[in-house]
């Protein structure tokens, strides 16, 4: 079955670097038209879109955060990585990845169950 | 950027009445469109997508419908289980994606 997980800080201070990591099984990136997504949600808040790589490694970022964000994969591990420079209070929020529909890359099936990001000094 | 306007903000309702909730994009989406639930502390739960195709294992009391800028969400006879937030989410070719500011169900 397909599982995702997140981990990373729970605190982080005032520009510094946050890097998540998302490990999944279930499925495997090396496959043609899968792709994985971040997705954050500030606490009382809508959702956001972040960044998505897909199978053959192309990478997406949101337009207003893509100077700040980096998406890597590591499809030996099942792992996603995604790191944001210069964090700021406002970027405190629940850090999601998921999974899109092969082919899709934009419709998540399947989500971990996110982790949770303060930034504070 | 293509903006979401979805609404009601929040609603309550009672066991078994019929809520709708729409979603407006500023321009012509087509139908690319999915709706999702999520639940208090919980990852969102996908229900509806490219506008009315429900997923595998939802219940059929959820629908959806639309295309080009006006979508609507249907939950047929609302069940205690409903109690969540809904949002739209839409999704270009570029790719840009965004989701609605959501709509909180109560249930009274």
């Amino acid at each position: 079955q397909v599982t995702l997980r997140e981990s990373g800080p729970a605190l982080v201070k005032p520009t510094q670097t946050l890097t998540l990591t998302c490990s999944f099984s279930g499925f495997s990136l090396n496959t043609g038209g899968m792709s994985v997504t971040w997705i954050r949600q500030p606490p009382g808040k809508a959702l956001e879109w972040l960044a998505r790589i897909d199978w053959d490694g192309d990478r997406y970022y949101s337009t207003s955060l893509k100077n700040r964000l980096s998406i890597s994969k590591d499809t030996s591990k099942n792992q996603v990585v995604l790191t944001m420079t210069n964090m700021d209070p406002v970027d405190t929020a629940t850090y999601f990845c998921a999974r899109a529909k092969r082919g899709s890359g934009a419709t998540f099936d399947y989500w971990g169950q996110g982790t949770q990001v303060t930034v504070s000094s | 950027d293509i903006q979401m306007t979805q609404s009601p903000s929040s609603l309550s309702a009672s066991v078994g009445d019929r809520v709708t909730i729409t979603c407006q994009a500023s321009r012509d989406i087509g139908y690319f469109l999915n709706w999702y639930q999520q639940k208090p502390g919980k990852a969102p739960n996908l229900l509806i997508y490219e506008a009315s195709t429900l997923e595998a294992g939802v219940p059929s009391r959820f629908s959806g419908s639309g295309s080009g800028t006006d979508f609507t969400f249907t939950i047929s006879s609302l069940q205690p289980e409903d109690n969540a937030t809904y949002y739209c989410q839409h999704y270009d070719n570029l790719p840009q994606l965004t989701f609605g500011g959501g709509t909180k169900v109560e249930i009274k």
